[in-house]
């Protein structure tokens, strides 16, 4: 069974204090690895997709990484607006549906 | 490009009462994927539609229905509700066979 852990499940970080988030996985045959931001009451957007051991993607402070057993979501100098809950999800092969894990809960304070 | 949207924002109900979610999908996206998302919880995939069917359902019983029309947008319906089912109800829309969803705003849904 395709499986989806996120640690911490919650994550205080001053502005500007870097730090990562993670996200390890069981699935068999990755199709890809997907990031999400989620704003309390409302629904995830995207962020990234991966697709094969060693890839990177980057967008602002954000940089996603990419293992065979894990991903990590690297987040650098953190601002108030960064904080939101950051999902991952995985998506098998064949048109399977994504399994999310539940979560990091992210706090940036000022 | 208009992104996916739903409706009711909002809705409160009663055990046993039947709901009527609704979704439009993204501009040219012909796939609706279905979620429940309880409160501290990942999104748990409901089922998929493609071409006005079904293609794929995920652990959730029979009384979770759904259709899709053919321009695209979808509707989840709920029978018998249970106070279990309190909960976001996400929409996604994507083209058939891309990796990306995107989702929709949700609906919170309050069974008492």
């Amino acid at each position: 069974e395709d499986q989806v852990t996120q640690s911490p499940e919650a994550l205080r970080l001053q502005e500007g204090e870097s730090s990562s988030l993670n996200c390890s996985y069981t699935v068999s045959g990755l199709r890809g690895l997907f990031w999400y931001r989620q704003d309390p009451g409302k629904g995830p957007e995207f962020l990234f997709t991966l697709y094969s051991a060693g890839e990177e993607k980057e967008k602002e402070r954000l940089k996603a990484t990419l293992t065979k057993k894990e991903s990590f979501l690297h987040i650098t100098a953190p601002k108030p607006e960064d904080s939101a809950t950051y999902l991952c999800a995985v998506q098998a092969a064949g048109n399977t549906p994504l399994v999310f894990g539940k979560g990091t809960r992210l706090s940036v304070i000022a | 490009e208009t992104g996916v949207t739903q409706s009711p924002t909002h809705l409160i109900k009663t055990r046993g009462q039947q709901v009527t979610l609704r979704c439009s999908s993204q501009s040219g996206h012909n796939t609706v994927s279905w979620y429940q998302q309880a409160l501290g919880q990942g999104p748990q995939f409901i089922f998929q539609y493609y071409r006005e069917e079904e293609n794929g359902r995920g652990n959730f019983p029979p009384r979770f229905s759904g259709l899709q029309f053919p321009n695209y947008s979808s509707e989840l319906n709920v029978n018998a509700l249970e106070l279990d089912d309190s909960a976001l109800y996400l929409c996604a829309s994507s083209l058939y066979g891309s990796y990306e969803q995107y989702f929709g705003p949700g609906t919170r849904l309050t069974v008492t």
